[in-house]
């Protein structure tokens, strides 16, 4: 099966600073990379996907970069607002089904105001 | 729409009892997964349907857990009988084919 490992466990960044997640995934055969963002007491919410034909998707202050090659793919957050303290997921997926997703360990982000 | 519904949102049972948890998917999806939070494993897919039909329930532990989909709007997951290694948050998600998917708010569950 598919293994998706994900660092760091917890980052703690200033407000304004950038954030950076990276995760690494074992099957060459993965094409799809969402990103889900887990607020306390509810459910994961996709925040931005990339997939397997393309490099990079940015959208807003968020952007995700994949190197297949590597098998790594990355979430970016740039200008961090005391708001986007939450848990991010990294994921990936393939053939069968788009949406059966091997998460990652998650990061837990601080942003200090 | 009010996304998808899961019920109840806390269980606390006491072991070797019967658990069933529900979810109602969204409207017009025709897949549905159900998702195992804990601590040491993470997020983990239990069992998925396309169309009301189980496709893979290799995430499954064990005998005891087993799932149902018995129309488009409704599903259970039960676990019978319940041991305190199940305690986790159960995510039921929904998506329409290869479109995004979505989370409902999750069941806590407590087995003492």
């Amino acid at each position: 099966g598919e293994n998706v490992e994900q660092h760091p466990s917890t980052l703690s960044v200033q407000e304004g600073d950038s954030a950076v997640i990276k995760c690494t995934y074992s099957d060459s055969a993965s094409n799809y990379f969402p990103w889900y963002k887990q607020e306390l007491g509810k459910g994961p919410q996709l925040i931005i996907d990339i997939r397997s034909n393309v490099g990079e998707k940015k959208d807003q202050r968020i952007a995700v970069t994949l190197n297949k090659t590597a098998k790594h793919f990355s979430l970016h957050i740039t200008e961090t607002q005391p708001e986007d303290s939450a848990v991010y997921f990294c994921a990936a997926s393939k053939g069968d089904n788009f949406n059966k997703f091997y998460f990652g360990s998650g990061t837990k982000l601080n942003v200090k105001p | 729409d009010a996304g998808v519904i899961q019920s109840p949102r806390h269980e606390v049972t006491e072991m070797g009892q019967e658990v069933t948890l529900r979810c109602k998917p969204i409207s017009g999806h025709n897949s549905l997964f159900w998702y195992r939070q804990t601590m040491m494993r993470g997020l983990e897919l239990l069992i998925y349907f396309n169309n009301n039909v189980p496709i893979d329930d290799s995430g499954m532990p064990e005998d005891r857990f087993s799932a149902k989909m018995p129309n488009a709007s409704f599903s259970t997951l039960k676990i019978q009988p319940s041991e305190p290694r199940d305690s986790a948050v159960y995510f039921c998600a929904s998506s329409l084919w290869e479109t995004e998917a979505f989370f409902g708010q999750g069941t806590r569950l407590t087995v003492v």
